[in-house]
């Protein structure tokens, strides 16, 4: 079982849709979670923490559900700029080991 | 957005021959960091470092060194590039203002072994 899991996709998505997609990590003891944004042939660049409270950034949505192991993030009317691969992150057993997982494509369609 | 720069960006060379790639950052970023990214992988970190001539192996180290003589610049060395080092390389450097785990990346890397 891979330490961090996503589902690869891809989301094909109408715009102004709404669209949620989660990652399993299998370290409870984790503590740090990320969501980034990686567009095609890009670097990628964070999108927004997640916070064990859940938080909210504009349209986007981040919740940690530790019982269950995943986060997840949900985006709110959907537009065409929102098409990326949106990768996870977790922190591993010591401060700097951060474990990605492979990424979600999200394709948002006219 | 940080100033963290990569070079080459593009690099097409054979098996068995030695290449170096740069980071260079204007941040004074204490760490610094090179990943690997492969299609159905996540980033793999393959070394990190965490002050001049500070360094550390991460989980996909084999075939690569390192070495950071200034702040501003960490290098990555495959010493006798191999086929399965075909790969898109990126720096990072960290932590940033947004936290003590975000990391801030370079364009990258696109490296082809032949």
């Amino acid at each position: 079982r891979k330490e961090v899991e996503q589902d690869p996709g891809p989301f094909n998505v109408p715009e102004g849709a709404t669209v949620a997609f989660n990652c399993t990590y299998s370290n409870s003891a984790s503590q740090s979670f990320f969501w980034y944004r990686q567009d095609c042939r890009k670097e990628p660049k964070l999108l927004m923490s997640v916070y064990s409270s859940g938080n909210e950034d504009g349209r986007f949505t981040a919740q940690l559900n530790r019982a269950s192991q995943y986060i997840s993030l949900l985006i709110r009317d959907s537009k065409l700029s929102d098409s990326a691969t949106y990768l996870c992150v977790v922190n591993g057993d010591s401060n700097y080991q951060l474990i990605w997982g492979a990424g979600t494509k999200l394709i948002i369609k006219p | 957005d940080a100033g963290i720069t990569q070079s080459p960006r593009h690099k097409v060379t054979e098996t068995g021959t030695p290449v170096t790639l740069r980071c260079h950052q204007t941040e004074n970023h204490r760490y610094m960091y090179w990943y690997r990214q492969d299609p159905g992988h996540g980033l793999r970190l393959i070394h990190y470092s965490y002050g001049v001539k500070d360094t550390d192996k991460g989980e996909v180290s084999d075939g690569y060194s390192v070495s950071r003589s200034k702040t501003e610049d960490f290098l990555l060395t495959l010493e006798s590039a191999t086929s399965s080092q075909t790969s898109v390389y990126f720096c990072a450097i960290g932590p940033t203002t947004s936290g003590a785990n975000v990391l801030t990346f370079g364009a990258g890397s696109r490296l082809t072994v032949l």
